[in-house]
């Protein structure tokens, strides 16, 4: 059974104050690995696709990374703004691909 | 560009009844999927329609069904309501289906069951 797990549950940054989150998978066959952002009583926003190992990709402060079993979301120099649940997903390849879920990360920062 | 639309987005049944939600995605999306999500199990994949044939369904019983019509738009139903059933329902489109991962989704329905 494919398995998403992120950490930390929550996280608590002061403006500025860059930090990680992690998301940790098992899978087989990955055929993607997604992060979305979610605010308070919204759908998932979607931020990154990524679908090799060393694959990067950036947006504005946030930068997503992928090894064969984590994936890392990096924020640089994080505003206000940023505080949000972000949520890391994975997709099996084959015939019978689906999304599994990560249950999130709570990121607090402080102005 | 109108974003996606769900309905109702609260609602409260009691056991045992059913429910019909309906999803409209963005205009020329022709994925449309759907979730479950709850405090403790996270958001939970439902199925996945592309052109109105269902493509792939998570592990849910089979009491939660849907459709697509062919203008996109869709509606998922749950039969005999259970306590467990309370949660939020999201819908999402996506221009080139699920496996690309690019999913927007709306704003939810929002289930109680007493």
């Amino acid at each position: 059974e494919d398995q998403v797990t992120q950490s930390p549950e929550a996280l608590r940054l002061q403006e500025g104050e860059s930090s990680s989150l992690n998301c940790s998978y098992t899978v087989s066959g990955l055929r993607g690995l997604f992060w979305y952002r979610q605010d308070p009583g919204k759908g998932p926003e979607f931020l990154f696709t990524l679908y090799s190992a060393g694959e990067e990709k950036e947006k504005e402060r946030l930068k997503a990374t992928l090894t064969k079993k984590e994936s890392f979301l990096h924020i640089t120099a994080p505003k206000p703004e940023d505080s949000a649940t972000y949520l890391c997903a994975v997709e099996r390849g084959g015939s019978n691909y689906k999304l599994t879920f990560g249950k999130g990360t709570l990121l607090t920062v402080n102005p | 560009k109108a974003g996606v639309t769900q309905t109702p987005r609260y609602l409260i049944k009691t056991r045992g009844q059913q429910v019909t939600l309906s999803c409209s995605p963005i205009s020329g999306h022709r994925s449309v999927s759907w979730y479950q999500q709850t405090p403790g199990q996270g958001l939970q994949f439902l199925f996945e329609y592309f052109s109105e044939t269902q493509r792939n369904k998570g592990n849910f019983p089979g009491r939660f069904s849907g459709r697509q019509f062919s203008n996109s738009r869709s509606e998922m139903n749950v039969s005999t309501l259970e306590l467990g059933d309370s949660a939020l329902y999201l819908c999402a489109s996506s221009p080139g289906g699920l496996e690309t991962g690019e999913l927007f989704f709306g704003e939810g329905s929002r289930l109680t069951v007493l």
